[in-house]
């Protein structure tokens, strides 16, 4: 069946620094990506929608020069963390959906210190 | 109130008992989806629902349109089901998922 991959499946970063996190689905193509965050025994949140060829939207009170989004291609979109801090640390997950199905990738566990 | 209510929130079992977890929703959805989170995080889609019921090997998800209701059954539970389980609707108006905050279960032997 179809398989979205993201990489990596946990990163520790310093303060500062930028880290990007990749989803790529690899056997279909996603027009549409959705970038989500879950805090420990939390559901998840939508942080923005991925659209390939055009600007992420981003949801209420999600800085979006914090955290960019692009969708360069049918397969591929990027989360990079800018200038983190130890508040972003977090479970980062995609997702790619399907008319038939939601495909979600492994998650990235981003720790900040 | 959240728009996607799950019960119980924590669901303890021996193995080969039944299983039995709610979902709740409030908001015109498209089509609702039963999800299974492991402890390292990794999602995996179960089932996704807009009518009626749907089995796969020991699981069957059911959904009630009327009632904005959907059960997921675990028949024959095994400690491999330990999981959190959660509950995600397709609003109808966003065309986005909204979750549930999931169901933990552990299944001892």
């Amino acid at each position: 069946g179809a398989v979205v991959s993201q990489h990596p499946s946990w990163v520790i970063c310093k303060s500062g620094t930028s880290v990007k996190i990749e989803c790529r689905s690899l056997d279909f193509q996603a027009t549409t990506m959705f970038w989500y965050r879950q805090f420990p025994k939390q559901s998840l949140m939508l942080m923005a929608t991925s659209n390939e060829g055009s600007k992420a939207t981003y949801e209420q009170g999600v800085e979006k020069d914090k955290f960019l989004i692009n969708h360069a291609s049918l397969t591929l979109s990027t989360l990079t963390v800018t200038s983190a801090h130890p508040e972003d640390s977090s479970f980062y997950i995609c997702s790619a959906p399907t008319p038939t199905e939601a495909f979600f990738g492994q998650g990235t566990r981003l720790t900040v210190v | 109130k959240n728009e996607v209510e799950q019960s119980p929130q924590n669901l303890t079992a021996q193995e080969g008992e039944f299983i039995t977890i709610n979902c709740s929703y409030s908001v015109g959805i498209s089509a609702l989806h039963w999800l299974q989170q492991h402890p390292g995080g990794g999602i995996v889609s179960l089932f996704m629902l807009s009518s009626g019921k749907k089995k796969h090997g020991r699981l069957i998800a059911t959904i009630n349109i009327q009632e904005k209701h959907s059960s997921l059954h675990i028949t024959a539970s095994h400690p491999r089901d330990s999981a959190v389980y959660i509950c995600a609707v397709l609003s109808y108006n966003t065309d986005k998922l909204i979750f549930g905050t999931g169901t933990r279960l552990q299944v001892f032997p």
